[in-house]
Formats: structure tokens, C-alpha cells, sequence
């Protein structure tokens, strides 16, 4: 139980264009949704926590504008990459809480790389 | 904020030695610490976890020990074999918040 589906796995898209990635709770209902990006050999770096219903909430030095979350329904979230430049390339992960391992528990999707040539 | 540092950045060992890599948090709020196994291009797998009220937790080959009062946390892997060569997080949570991940440790387990 508790997967999160994510795609596309991989996208080359031209500068200037965006790009929509998207997580989905396939068994459950995943009412907050993380979303992560990573540099080559980086950690982890959140950008934004979006909860169903409402505006996300992005961490500091994230373009909202740039980077926009849509979580419509608890088993969708979305992030759209918009006017994308070759230094947006990276590894974006979500990640939804698991509602019934309490209080913790947390399952990743499989990621996109993206690429921006 | 939260913040996590973890060492080493990278780190080699003998197929059949132990491992061992290290991890400190700054929010003494933080009560849950889980490591993640990444393989490259791929998701973090959750390999163990521990939460504030327990000292250490084993599986296995795997063991984590935590210590609250100096706020660092370690993960121990014995006998280790060339599968175990990957990237390890660690990472740090106060109750409801997102996880912060540590920088990341390479592991190369030399056969």
C-alpha cells in the first residue's frame, strides 16, 4: 500500500516551454503533498507543501510563480514548471504523507528528470 | 529552522566491514529520524527509522542509535555487501512538518 505515482519518469523540453509533472495516491488519499528537487550528487531540497483545497506553501527563495502546485483532490497533486530554463534541470520527487502510519511515515514517488535544453 | 548536517559526504569500504555514518540536528523539537536508500535516478527507500523515545532500533544488518541530549543520530551497517553501494540520507522531522534531509552520504562497498 500507500504508493505515489509519478510522471513522466523523464522530459527534455526546450527553454521557454513548461512542463506539468504529476503525483497520484493510488491507494489512498494524500491530503499534503511534498514537493523535492535534487541537483546531481544533492540532497533533497524542499520547495513547496501543498495541501488539497489550498494555496501551496513554498519554501524560501522558491518561485511561486515559476513553480506552480495544483493539488485539486486528495490523490492529485501537480507541478508545473513554467518557462523553463536549463537551470530548472533537476530531479523533482513528491512525497505524500501515509495516513495510517501515524504521525510519520512518508512514500515517495518515483521522480522526474528533467531536462531543459 | 530545522538543520541537518551528515558526514561523511562519501565513503569507502571492504565487502564485509561495518559502516557507519553520522548525523546531527539542530531543532531539539525533532522527534523523527528515518534513513533513506537512493539508488541512482531513483526514489529514497526508507531502510529504518527511529523516533525520540527509543535509543536504538535494529534490522538486521542495519542499526540506528540516537542520542536526544547531544542531538545526533547514527546509522550502522555490518557485514556489508557491494548491494549496499548507494546514497544514504538521513533526515529529521518535528511532528507535522516536512522531513529535512541531510546532504547525503555516498557509500562504495568495494568487493
Amino acid at each position: 500500500g500507500a504508493v505515489v505515482s509519478q510522471h513522466p519518469s523523464r522530459v527534455i523540453c526546450k527553454s521557454g516551454t513548461s512542463v506539468k509533472i504529476e503525483c497520484r495516491s493510488l491507494d489512498f488519499q494524500a491530503t499534503t503533498m511534498f514537493w523535492y528537487r535534487q541537483f546531481p550528487k544533492q540532497s533533497l531540497m524542499l520547495m513547496a507543501t501543498s495541501n488539497e483545497g489550498s494555496k501551496a506553501t513554498y519554501e524560501q527563495g522558491v518561485e511561486k510563480d515559476k513553480f506552480l502546485i495544483n493539488h485539486a483532490s486528495l490523490t492529485l497533486s501537480t507541478l508545473t514548471v513554467t518557462s523553463a530554463h536549463p537551470e530548472d534541470s533537476s530531479f523533482y520527487i513528491c512525497s505524500a504523507r501515509v495516513p495510517w502510519q501515524r504521525d510519520y511515515g512518508y512514500t515517495f514517488g518515483s521522480g522526474t528528470r528533467l531536462t531543459v535544453v | 529552522g530545522e538543520n541537518v548536517e551528515q558526514h561523511p559526504s562519501t565513503l569507502s569500504v571492504q565487502e564485509g566491514d561495518s559502516a557507519v555514518i553520522k548525523c546531527t540536528y539542530s531543532d531539539s523539537a525533532s522527534n523523527y529520524f528515518p534513513w533513506y536508500k537512493q539508488e541512482l535516478g531513483k526514489r529514497p527507500q526508507l531502510i529504518i527509522d527511529i523516533r525520540s523515545n527509543v535509543g536504538e532500533k535494529k534490522d538486521q544488518r542495519i542499526a540506528v542509535t540516537l542520542n536526544k541530549t547531544a542531538k545526533h543520530f547514527s546509522l550502522h551497517i555490518t557485514e556489508t555487501q557491494p548491494e549496499d553501494s548507494a546514497v544514504y540520507f538521513c533526515a529529521a522531522q518535528v511532528r507535522n512538518t516536512p522531513l529535512v534531509f541531510g546532504k547525503g552520504t555516498r557509500l562504495s562497498v568495494i568487493a
